[in-house]
């Protein structure tokens, strides 16, 4: 089976520096994915890591360990619109976690 | 967007009638899934589909059936909904090489079951 856990809420200052990690259990590994939700959207595709290190795409980088079952989502410069839920996925039918809501204040 | 729209986009219903969910793309994706959304509960994987006619259950299946008989519609029917079935429902569907293939998601249906 799989088991994915993030924290449920963060809160950060716009212009500032956020991690929101995810760890897993899972049986079968084929890469971690990383969503952005709004409320009331669908999620989008932010990120995809496969093999262990750093992915960097502009404000936002994703790291991964296969050894540790952990992931992490930087967002830098934050900015009010990051406000949203952040979502790690898993396996080959993308298994969900729970979901982080990100707030940032100004 | 990937080209998948849903239908309908809001609806409700009363318990113990039919509902049928319709998710349709555009450019020939093999994958199709239907998740529902709760709060405390993230996406939940109901059904997916790997081609015309081959369907597998997630791990909410209950309460759900699914069809597909062509490439571009993916229907997800509650045969007598319930309450607890209440939820939001988002189509997906799988995009890549398996060694990066991704998701990209539908606009979403609210149900309420009354």
């Amino acid at each position: 089976g799989q088991n994915i856990d993030q924290p449920t809420e963060m809160t950060a200052t716009e212009g500032a520096i956020v991690q929101i990690n995810c760890t897993y259990q899972t049986s079968g590994f084929n890469g971690l994915f990383w969503y952005q939700q709004h409320a009331g959207e669908a999620p989008t595709f932010l990120s995809y890591n496969v093999l262990d290190g750093l992915e960097e795409k502009g404000r936002f980088s994703s790291f991964l360990s296969r050894s540790k079952g952990y992931s992490y989502l930087l967002l830098k410069e934050l900015q009010m619109k990051d406000s949203a839920s952040y979502l790690c996925a898993v396996g080959q039918n993308f298994v969900f976690g729970p979901g982080t809501r990100l707030s940032v204040l100004p | 967007d990937a080209g998948i729209t849903q239908s309908p986009r809001h609806k409700v219903t009363e318990t113990g009638t039919p509902v049928t969910l319709r998710c349709h793309q555009t450019e020939n994706h093999r994958y199709m899934y239907w998740y529902r959304q709760d709060p405390g509960h993230g996406l939940r994987l109901i059904h997916y589909s790997y081609g015309v006619k081959d369907t597998d259950k997630g791990e909410v299946s209950d309460g759900y059936s699914v069809s597909r008989s062509k490439t571009e519609d993916f229907l997800l029917t509650l045969e007598s909904a319930t309450s607890s079935q209440t939820s939001v429902y988002f189509c997906a569907i799988r995009e890549g090489t398996s060694s990066t293939d991704t998701q990209y998601f539908g606009p979403g249906t609210r149900l309420t079951v009354l």
